[in-house]
């Protein structure tokens, strides 16, 4: 069985602060990865995807991905109330049909 | 920005009826997929599409449910006779074409079973 696993949190960080998330996966053939932002009671938001080791930034947001040692993580800098949500670490499987392998997703507060 | 479009926002069905739901794709996307979300549960695979046909299927997608891109616009999903373990936020996504592109999720179908 396939598993990407996160923390559920709650992760709490004041406002202005970097938030850290982090999600581990066991499919060492797992190619792609993506962070999507999921507010209670919506759908998933994509907020960036990442393929490569090392860092990609955008905006407010650094994914990094260190492939030997499985895991992907989400900083968001400068966090703000706004960002307080659940999100997701999706892994693209590698079969045919490009399904994506979510995990249960970790929930961020940020605190004013 | 173009949108993934999902109708209705809400179903409520009694088990065993069918229940079809109802998705707009992105205009010059080419693979669409369903996923559902029981709540307080993770986002789960249900099925993909390409080319007029099912990419790839999880274990969950059995004999009661299908797919179908009528025409150039809709894709929709078919529960054929619904248990209450259906009820669930169903996701139509979208993505631009072959390789890994970013899926792009609509605002689900709350379906209700009773």
């Amino acid at each position: 069985q396939k598993e990407v696993e996160q923390n559920s949190g709650p992760l709490s960080v004041p406002e202005g602060a970097i938030a850290s998330l982090n999600c581990t996966y066991s499919d060492r053939g797992s190619q792609s990865f993506f962070w999507y932002r999921q507010y209670s009671g919506k759908s998933p938001e994509l907020i960036m995807f990442i393929y490569s080791n090392g860092d990609k930034e955008d905006g407010r947001f650094t994914a990094q991905l260190n492939k030997a040692s499985q895991y992907v993580s989400l900083l968001i800098r400068d966090s703000q109330p706004s960002d307080s949500a659940t999100y997701l670490c999706a892994v693209f499987i590698g079969n045919s049909g490009y399904a994506l392998n979510f995990g249960k997703g970790t929930s961020l507060l940020v605190t004013p | 920005e173009p949108e993934v479009t999902q109708t209705p926002s809400h179903q409520v069905t009694q088990m065993g009826q069918e229940v079809i739901l109802r998705c707009v794709p992105i205009s010059n996307h080419l693979y669409f997929y369903w996923y559902r979300q029981i709540l307080g549960q993770k986002v789960e695979f249900l099925v993909s599409f390409y080319n007029n046909e099912i990419s790839e299927k999880s274990e969950i997608f059995d004999d009661q449910f299908s797919v179908e891109r009528p025409d150039g616009s809709n894709f929709t999903l078919k529960i054929r006779s619904t248990k209450l373990e259906d009820s669930a936020m169903y996701f139509c996504a979208s993505s631009t074409g072959t390789g890994v592109q970013p899926q792009h999720f609509g605002d689900g179908t709350r379906l209700s079973i009773l």
